[in-house]
């Protein structure tokens, strides 16, 4: 079965420090991915997705993640955090056939100054 | 402006009274769905739509009803709410054909409570 799953449950990182968050995926065909961030009190924002070719992603607010295959991995990064970027950030791809996007459980992102 | 539009945002109601939830989207997209989020749980599909007139169970449909007479509006329906549907919910919908119309467009949420 098709899933995603985040490994961090909560991570705290300090202004200005770089970021990464984990995601891995069970797919058995090339899978379309996507990073999504939930702001408190806010609806889900698409952060970038990866369809197929360049295995480095750009998105907005300046995130970026990288697609490797050997690793089954689809990890968000970002240079330098804001404290504006703590948030919820879900890992995401679609369930064929069904029109489902399957989340990983998320990550909380706190950021410290 | 392109945007999933739910109402009411917030809504606290008591057990067994019926309510709706409403979904605009002024895409034109034909893929509609429900999502429930719960902490620890993600989120999780409740029902979703492939084109007017045309719907099926995601993973817990159990306790709502949907229905899709426009394809603009996508309306989840809970019966006799319980408790245990205490829950943020999100309406999406998306658009078919190529593959970047994977990417799902989210509303901002519906909170509901249950007592």
């Amino acid at each position: 079965a098709q899933s995603v799953t985040q490994p961090d449950i909560h991570i705290t990182v300090s202004e200005g420090a770089s970021l990464e968050l984990r995601c891995n995926y069970s797919y058995g065909a090339t899978p379309y991915l996507f990073w999504y961030v939930q702001s408190p009190g806010q609806g889900l924002q698409l952060l970038l997705k990866y369809f197929s070719g360049d295995t480095l992603v750009q998105g907005i607010k300046g995130f970026e993640a990288e697609f490797k295959r050997s690793q089954s991995s689809f990890n968000l990064r970002k240079p330098s955090v804001h404290w504006s970027d703590a948030a919820e950030y879900f890992c995401a791809g679609p369930n064929f056939g069904n029109e489902k996007l399957t989340f990983g459980t998320g990550t909380r992102l706190t950021i410290i100054p | 402006e392109a945007q999933v539009t739910q109402n009411p945002r917030y809504l606290i109601t008591v057990t067994g009274k019926k309510l709706t939830v409403t979904c605009s989207q002024n895409m034109n997209h034909e893929y509609m769905s429900w999502y429930r989020q719960d902490p620890g749980l993600g989120l999780r599909q409740i029902y979703y739509s492939m084109n007017v007139e045309v719907t099926d169970k995601g993973d817990v449909p159990e306790g709502y009803k949907v229905s899709r007479k426009e394809k603009r509006n996508f309306p989840l329906i809970l019966e006799s709410p319980s408790p245990n549907q205490t829950s943020l919910y999100f309406c999406a919908s998306r658009s078919s054909g190529t593959k970047s119309s994977y990417e799902q467009y989210f509303g901002p949420g519906t909170r509901l409570t249950v007592t």
